[in-house]
């Protein structure tokens, strides 16, 4: 089973529309959560991160995290065109402290984003 | 400026050639990576270093080696290529184990 798993995409919304992007962990001793854009050919840029359960706001981005369900989601408001990419969900492990897996970084496969005007 | 430095960006070889893609980071970041991104596949660890001389393997170390002699530097190095490490491969760079990393510009690589 995958650690880091994201809805399968393509997704498609209007612009002005609200994406809604989710992702499920497997591993319980995940402490933190990123979620990264990737346009086609470039580098991964970070859009926002979580650790605690709740909400978090940046802008038109809200971040969503229940530790309970082991879900992470992001909600993207009044969707611009230029907000199509690939999003990746990332889960960073605790680990064993000194350890060297401790704060490994697990990506998701990536839901590829389309705003249509 | 901030940032992380891969070099060569594009390169095509030959199945068996050594060839090693460089990482070099400027912000004096404790921590480095190694990724693979493959379609549908998203972003995979091949190794991971937490500080000078300090390695371990990440999700698909094998065909791979890296070094770690200076802070700033992580090389990727592939013995014998093979047409399956044919990919987009990212160094990455973070402060701390629990910080946002830093990703370089990525390098394409074509084993034929």
């Amino acid at each position: 089973q995958k650690e880091v798993e994201q809805n399968s995409g393509p997704l498609s919304v209007p612009e002005g529309a609200i994406a809604s992007l989710n992702c499920t962990y497997s591993d319980r001793g995940s402490q933190s959560f990123f979620w990264y854009r990737q346009y086609s050919g470039k580098s991964p840029e970070l859009i926002m991160f979580i650790y605690s359960n709740g909400d978090k706001e940046d802008g038109r981005f809200t971040a969503q995290l229940n530790k309970a369900s082991q879900y992470v989601s992001l909600l993207i408001r009044d969707s611009q065109p230029s907000d199509s990419a690939t999003y990746l969900c990332a889960a960073r492990s605790g680990g064993r402290l000194g350890g060297t897996s401790y704060g490994k970084l697990t990506f998701g496969q990536g839901t590829i984003l389309t705003v249509h005007p | 400026e901030a940032q992380v430095t891969q070099n060569p960006r594009y390169l095509i070889t030959v199945t068996g050639k050594k060839l090693t893609v460089t990482c070099s980071q400027n912000m004096n970041h404790e921590y480095m990576s190694w990724y693979r991104q493959d379609p549908g596949l998203g972003l995979r660890q091949i190794y991971y270093s937490m500080n000078v001389e300090v390695t371990d393997k990440g999700d698909v170390p094998e065909g791979y080696k890296v070094s770690r002699k200076e802070k700033r530097n992580f090389p990727l190095i592939l013995e014998s290529p093979s047409p399956n490490q044919t990919s987009l491969y990212f160094c990455a760079s973070t402060p701390t184990g629990f910080s946002e990393q830093f990703f370089g510009p990525g390098t394409r690589l074509t084993v034929l």
